[in-house]
């Protein structure tokens, strides 16, 4: 089944609103990774957070983990129009190397209205 | 540097026909996946790929599918006979595989709509 489940499955939100997306997981992880989707194109890599991490930035981004309560949330701030898309996380299990497959979750479609 | 580039963006095919999906990976890498994905669903994991061997097969249906790497040339992930439950986006994603480096780098898919 499915590592990855995500919520909200869609949310809407104002241009300047902050959005939050959460994605819970099964087993244990190496790492969980966060993509981007625009419509009708491929997934693009934002932010990836190792399993002995509990927090990382990168820009706008704000990622968090918890192992004990498998799941993660990414953040973003001040969201602008253009980040109109779907976000998936992605799960590496644990055991494996590091460059194993990665398991997507449903996704959650974030549109930003201007 | 270019990226993941597959080919073609688009096929159809008939019912019966073969369907065959070219992916190749960004320079220098030598782990390829492939995905699946549905409207509107997330993506499914297939196969994964080193050079000329497989690696992970276990998200590849046991019939009409099959996937090669080959040591020269791009990967190629081939579906026989195709039925309209095929119709879907196909992604493929490489990785350098190095240890540390855990993000995968995506083409911009191949849909394939089956009449």
């Amino acid at each position: 089944s499915q590592q990855g489940e995500e919520d909200p499955q869609a949310l809407s939100i104002q241009e300047g609103e902050n959005a939050t997306m959460n994605c819970s997981y099964k087993t244990s992880i190496n790492n969980l990774q966060w993509y981007r989707q625009n419509s009708g194109r491929g997934l693009v890599h934002l932010i990836l957070i190792r399993s002995n991490e509990r927090e990382k930035h990168s820009g706008r981004l704000r990622v968090t983990l918890d192992t004990s309560k498998k799941s993660s949330s990414l953040l973003i701030t001040a969201s602008r129009a253009a980040d109109t898309a779907s976000y998936f996380c992605a799960t590496r299990g644990a055991g494996g190397t590091s460059y194993g497959k990665l398991i997507f979750g449903q996704g959650t479609i974030l549109t930003v209205h201007p | 540097n270019a990226g993941v580039m597959q080919n073609p963006r688009h096929l159809v095919r008939r019912r019966g026909q073969e369907a065959r999906l070219r992916c190749s990976p960004v320079k220098g890498h030598s782990h390829v996946y492939w995905y699946r994905q549905l409207p509107e669903e997330g993506l499914k994991f297939m196969v994964y790929l080193q050079k000329e061997n497989i690696i992970d097969e276990s998200g590849m249906p046991k019939e009409r599918f099959s996937a090669e790497f080959p040591k020269e040339g791009p990967s190629i992930l081939r579906i026989q006979q195709v039925v309209r439950g095929d119709s879907a986006a196909y992604f493929c994603a490489s990785s350098s595989g190095q240890v540390g480096t855990g993000e995968l780098f995506f083409g911009e898919g191949s849909r394939l709509t089956v009449l």
